[in-house]
């Protein structure tokens, strides 16, 4: 089974700021997907980034980019220059690769950074 | 417009009070799930389906139901709710037997029992 963590329950930044996020995983699986989730007060669970584990070059999407270290476990999102609608929940999430094998997985989630945007 | 859609969006019932909270995705997914989301514990899987008349447990099946009798519909049985079923429930589907790619999420239902 695979368990995602992430150590900060809560986060503060004034905007405009760069903001990292940390998630760390723990799987025997070689084969897998790692995701950030952004989920706002209107509760909707939106994809920020995708990265797949075999792929050595770290997934970006304007502002928002990630630091994927495979052989650590860590999943870090940097979020840079930081918005007032970036305030949210985050959460980072695991999914094996189809090929892996095995009964069939969902997602399984960290329990969630909140990130505060201050003005 | 490609979406999952989830009813109701809030609903207040009490304790042994049969209900069921109906999913519905328009994109021909196999794969359905659905989680709920509970304050320092983040999403946990209650059940999912691979495809029709295709379901199994996930982390937390206990006290719920589901079935997947069309493609498009995957509802979400509370025989007999109590108390420490309130949460927020989110479905979700994506292709490819739930691998490959992200998942597309409902809007989320916020059940209350009393």
């Amino acid at each position: 089974a695979q368990t995602v963590t992430q150590s900060q329950p809560e986060m503060s930044v004034q905007e405009a700021e760069t903001v990292t996020l940390s998630c760390t995983y723990d799987t025997s699986e070689n084969n897998y997907y790692l995701f950030w989730y952004k989920q706002p007060p209107s509760r909707q669970m939106i994809l920020v980034i995708r990265q797949e584990a075999y792929k050595q070059q770290n997934a970006t999407e304007n502002r928002f980019s990630v630091n994927f270290q495979k052989a650590a476990k860590s999943f870090s999102l940097k979020i840079s220059d930081s918005q007032l609608g970036d305030t949210a929940m985050y959460f980072c999430a695991f999914m094996k690769h189809a090929y892996s094998g095995g009964g069939a997985d969902g997602l399984t989630f960290g329990k969630g950074t909140h990130l505060i945007i201050q003005p | 417009e490609a979406q999952v859609t989830q009813n109701p969006r809030y609903l207040i019932t009490v304790t042994g009070k049969k209900l069921t909270v109906t999913c519905s995705q328009n994109m021909n997914h196999e794969y359905m799930s659905w989680y709920r989301q509970d304050p320092g514990l983040g999403l946990r899987q209650i059940y999912y389906s691979m495809n029709v008349e295709v379901t199994d447990k996930g982390d937390v099946p206990e006290g719920y139901k589901v079935s997947r009798k069309e493609k498009r519909n995957f509802p979400l049985i509370l025989e007999s709710p109590s108390p420490n079923q309130t949460s927020l429930y989110f479905c979700a589907s994506s292709p490819s037997g739930g691998r490959n790619t992200e998942a597309f999420f409902g809007q989320g239902t916020r059940l209350t029992v009393v």
